[in-house]
C-alpha cells in the first residue's frame, strides 16, 4: 500500500465551513496527488505536488488549496465547503520501480457537505 | 487535452471465461503510459497493469494482459479465466507528465 494514510476517513460538514484533509506517506516519495471521485467521472486530479512547497493545479482545482511543508504530508483544504464538493477524495503517490511508473492510492476520504 | 474513453458502462462475464474491457485514448504526446486500475466495492484503487508508449510488447500480469494498439490508440484489458472476485469497477488511465487522466470506468460482474 506504499505506506499512504488519509485522515479523516469520513467527514460530514456544513456548507461554508473550512475543511482540511490530510495525506501522509512514509516512503519519502517526491510526487503526491489529490483526486476526487464522483459517479460517472472516474478520478479527477485536483492538485499535485512535486516536492516540499512545490505544488500545481490539476483539472478541477477551483475551490481547493493545498500545502506541503514536509515531504511526508500533503494537505487539501476546502476554504468554504459547498455541496458540490461532496465526494470521495483519494491521495496518491507516484514511483518508478524497475522502469515501471506506478501510482499508489490511499484508502480514500468520504466527505459529505450538507 | 488527454481524454480516455471507456464505451462499456457495464459488462457481464461467466466465471472462467475471458473478457475484454475496451479503452481508447486521445493524446498528442509521444511519451505516455497506460494503466488499468481495479476498484472493488470496498473502494480501494488497485493497480493492475502498465504499458509504456514505447513498449513494443503487450504488458501481461498474471491473468491480466493489455492489448496495446498504438496506431488505433487503444489499450484494451483482457482478463482470462474470470473469477467471482474480479467483479469490480475497472478504470483505464493515461499517464502524462507524472499526472493521470481516468476514464469513466466499466463495471464488470462475473456470474457463477
Amino acid at each position: 500500500d506504499a505506506g499512504i494514510t488519509q485522515s479523516p476517513r469520513h467527514k460530514v460538514t456544513e456548507t461554508g465551513t473550512p475543511v482540511t484533509l490530510r495525506c501522509h506517506q512514509t516512503e519519502n516519495h517526491r510526487y503526491m496527488y489529490w483526486y476526487r471521485q464522483d459517479p460517472g467521472h472516474g478520478l479527477r486530479l485536483i492538485h499535485y505536488s512535486y516536492g516540499v512547497k512545490d505544488t500545481d493545479k490539476g483539472e478541477v482545482s477551483d475551490g481547493y488549496s493545498v500545502s506541503r511543508s514536509k515531504t511526508e504530508d500533503f494537505l487539501l483544504t476546502l476554504e468554504s465547503a459547498t455541496s458540490s464538493q461532496t465526494s470521495v477524495y483519494f491521495c496518491a503517490i507516484s514511483s518508478t520501480r524497475e522502469a515501471v511508473y506506478e501510482q499508489y492510492f490511499g484508502p480514500g476520504t468520504r466527505l459529505t457537505v450538507t | 487535452a488527454q481524454k480516455i474513453t471507456q464505451t462499456q458502462p457495464g459488462m457481464f462475464v461467466q466465471e472462467k471465461e475471458a473478457v475484454t474491457l475496451d479503452c481508447t485514448y486521445d493524446t498528442s504526446d509521444q511519451s505516455y503510459g497506460l494503466f488499468w486500475y481495479k476498484q472493488p466495492s470496498s473502494g480501494e484503487m488497485i493497480f493492475l497493469i502498465y504499458q509504456g508508449s514505447y513498449d513494443e510488447q503487450n504488458a501481461t500480469e498474471g491473468r491480466y494482459s493489455l492489448n496495446f494498439q498504438k496506431a488505433r490508440k487503444s489499450a484494451n484489458l483482457v482478463i482470462s479465466a474470470s473469477q467471482l472476485g474480479d467483479s469490480a469497477m475497472y478504470f483505464c488511465v493515461e499517464e502524462y507528465g507524472n499526472k493521470l487522466v481516468f476514464g469513466a470506468g466499466t463495471i464488470l460482474r462475473v456470474k457463477s
